[in-house]
């Protein structure tokens, strides 16, 4: 079975600041990757997703993330941060080819930006 | 137009009653699951029904049973609620056939509170 790990569960920063949550995931064959952000009472959007090809995918709200399949990471970046990014991000990996798997998430991290 | 839609948004209710949350899509997706999200924003599936057929069911007690009319939709019956399942419920579909992409759009939760 497929596990998750996302290292920081609160991150506090000021905006125009850089972002990087760290998520490393524990599964021996090929995995789909994603990231999904819970904006204050409203639902999982998904922000970017790997499946193939080229390592570093570009999601949306200049968000990107980097799959390093030697290191089974998946971080996300943002290079400047807004209030608006204020949110529940979460980590999730689903088996690749894994047909109707569910996903399986991160305990997510706690984002604050601070004015 | 909604994507993946549930009802009710709020479910306040006394232990030991029966309730039910719908859950519908108009994506045209064959796979259709439940998740729980607990007090501390940890999701994890509950199911998921790929053609009317149940593949996952992640150690669910038996009070939970997912009901599937047909493909759009996907029905939770809880019953005997107890306070323990106090939650937000989220409902997700996905396109599944091949396997290859199980990428997962998410309803707006359904948050059941058990007095």
């Amino acid at each position: 079975a497929q596990s998750v790990s996302q290292h920081n569960h609160h991150v506090i920063l000021s905006e125009a600041a850089s972002l990087e949550l760290g998520c490393n995931y524990s599964y021996g064959g090929t995995v789909n990757l994603f990231w999904y952000v819970q904006y204050p009472g409203q639902h999982l959007q998904l922000l970017l997703k790997y499946f193939s090809g080229d390592p570093l995918v570009k999601g949306i709200k200049g968000f990107e993330a980097e799959f390093i399949k030697s290191k089974f990471s998946f971080n996300l970046r943002k290079p400047s941060v807004q209030w608006s990014d204020t949110a529940e991000y979460f980590c999730a990996v689903s088996r690749s080819g894994g047909g109707a798997d569910g996903l399986t998430f991160g305990k997510g991290t706690h984002l604050i930006i601070q004015p | 137009d909604t994507a993946v839609s549930q009802t009710p948004k709020y479910l306040v209710t006394q232990m030991g009653n029966d309730k039910s949350i719908k859950c519908e899509q108009n994506l045209g997706h064959d796979t259709m699951y439940w998740y729980k999200q607990d007090s501390k924003k940890f999701l994890k599936i509950m199911f998921s029904y790929n053609n009317k057929e149940l593949i996952i069911n992640e150690t669910v007690p038996n009070r939970f049973s997912p009901k599937s009319p047909d493909k759009a939709h996907l029905n939770l019956h809880i019953n005997s609620l107890e306070l323990g399942d106090s939650a937000v419920y989220f409902c997700a579909s996905s396109r599944s056939s091949g396997g290859l992409y199980n990428e997962q759009f998410f309803g707006p939760g359904t948050r059941l509170t058990v007095l």
